[in-house]
């Protein structure tokens, strides 16, 4: 079992949906949790963190994050082409460094 | 300000060559992280720095490899006696310390 799972997608919403990615995690005393997006043949860019149960908030992003089950999400509102991109999922077990999923490929479509 | 640079952003190399990959940090970050990418794949872990000192080199495949940053701030990754397994795009990131990091461009290695 991979330490971070995600759905490899792609994942193809329309313009101005909502889209939700998923990711799982397996090692229970993970402590933060972050999301980074990826454009083709660029590096990953930060998105949002999040480190307690509940939501977060930012812009047209949400974080998700259930700690009981193990799982975080992002939601996307007003989905643009532009968000287009592999979106990565990370962990940190409170040891600095990152444990990354494989990323979910997102594509919205006009 | 200024991000998170890599030099070379790409480098093409022989088998059984040697190396240097550079990250300049950004300004004032005290952490620095080395991670590779493989195609279709997440980044994966290769060392931490906190200040001079490695706090965590777990992610470095074998011996071949080795990073340094002398001063507390740019930092090297040194590839001995390459592999075309080491073909990948080696990604450094630098954090203020708190979790997050940032990412540099890449250095897109290729050995042949």
């Amino acid at each position: 079992q991979k330490e971070v799972e995600q759905n490899s997608g792609p994942l193809s919403v329309p313009e101005g949906a909502i889209a939700s990615l998923n990711c799982t995690y397996s090692d229970r005393g993970s402590q933060s949790f972050f999301w980074y997006r990826q454009y083709s043949g660029k590096s990953p860019e930060l998105i949002m963190f999040i480190y307690s149960n509940g939501d977060k908030e930012d812009g047209r992003f949400t974080a998700q994050l259930n700690k009981a089950s193990q799982y975080v999400s992002l939601l996307i509102r007003d989905s643009q082409p532009s968000d287009s991109a592999t979106y990565l999922c990370a962990v940190n077990k409170n040891t600095d460094k990152l444990i990354f999923g494989t990323g979910t490929r997102l594509q919205v479509f006009p | 300000g200024a991000g998170v640079s890599q030099t070379p952003s790409n480098k093409v190399t022989e088998k059984g060559k040697y190396v240097e990959l550079r990250c300049d940090p950004i300004s004032g970050h005290t952490a620095l992280y080395w991670y590779r990418q493989s195609l279709g794949q997440g980044p994966e872990f290769l060392i931490y720095f906190q200040g001079t000192g490695a706090a965590d080199d777990s992610g470095l495949p074998n011996d071949r490899f080795f990073a340094v940053r002398p001063e507390g701030s740019v930092s090297t990754l040194k590839i001995q006696r390459t592999e075309r397994g080491d073909s990948a795009v080696y990604l450094c990131a630098s954090s203020p310390g708190n979790n997050e990091q940032f990412f540099g461009p890449g250095t897109r290695l290729t050995v042949l």
